[in-house]
């Protein structure tokens, strides 16, 4: 199957710096990436979708200005917490698909993120 | 709304079958999928169907009944590595993944 890594695995930052955590698809065109957060025993929640070369659409409830997503290319996209605050604390995944919504999501390996 | 339920845990045993049901409610359908997370993983694929009927894949097999808005995830001859969650997402209309919460499979030798 396709292959998606992010960086970094883990971080560990200070309250109110910002974290950025890179989605690469290393085989194929990624069309599409998305961005989800875990938390402990709870299910993925999607919090936004992006397509190459277009801002991103985000889910209800999720603050555009703090988790800021870049999609460059069709290989990388990133999100960047912003002001992060321990609340942010979690295990955040992307997933990248190649063409059109009836396509298999690839995951990447997932970033867990705590902030001090 | 959306909706996919599945049981919050289950307990087998090693060499046994065990089957993991999934119900969902979703404003058009277009698939569902079956998911393997281990515990600080990110999910793995493991099946999708979108007609009615059993697919089977090795030691794990998935059903859909598109009807009755039902499928199952199926494990035999169960190793100890299979202890992890199973997540069902299904698409919907707009090619949208509802994702449930998620069945922790705890295995006892």
């Amino acid at each position: 199957g396709a292959v998606v890594s992010q960086h970094p695995s883990r971080v560990i930052c200070k309250s109110g710096t910002s974290v950025k955590i890179e989605c690469r698809s290393l085989d194929f065109q990624a069309t599409t990436m998305f961005w989800y957060r875990q938390f402990p025993k709870k299910s993925l929640m999607l919090m936004a979708t992006s397509n190459e070369g277009s801002k991103a659409t985000y889910e209800q409830g999720v603050e555009k200005d703090k988790f800021l997503i870049n999609h460059a290319s069709l290989t990388l996209s990133t999100l960047t917490v912003t002001s992060a605050h321990p609340e942010d604390s979690s295990f955040y995944i992307c997933s990248a698909r190649e063409g059109g919504g009836y396509n298999e999501q690839f995951f990447g390996p997932g970033t867990r993120l705590t902030v001090l | 709304g959306q909706n996919i339920d599945q049981p919050t845990e289950m307990t087998a045993t090693e060499g046994a079958i065990v089957q993991i049901n999934c119900t969902y409610q979703t404003s058009g359908f277009n698939g569902l999928f079956w998911y393997q997370q281990h515990a600080g993983e990110a999910p793995t694929f493991l099946s999708y169907n979108v007609l009615d009927g059993l697919e089977e894949k090795g030691r794990f097999s998935s059903f859909l009944s598109r009807s009755k808005g039902y499928s199952y995830l199926l494990l035999k001859e169960l190793q100890m590595k299979d202890s992890a969650s199973y997540l069902c997402a299904a698409f919907d209309s707009n090619y949208q993944l509802i994702w449930g919460a998620g069945t922790k499979l705890i295995i006892k030798p």
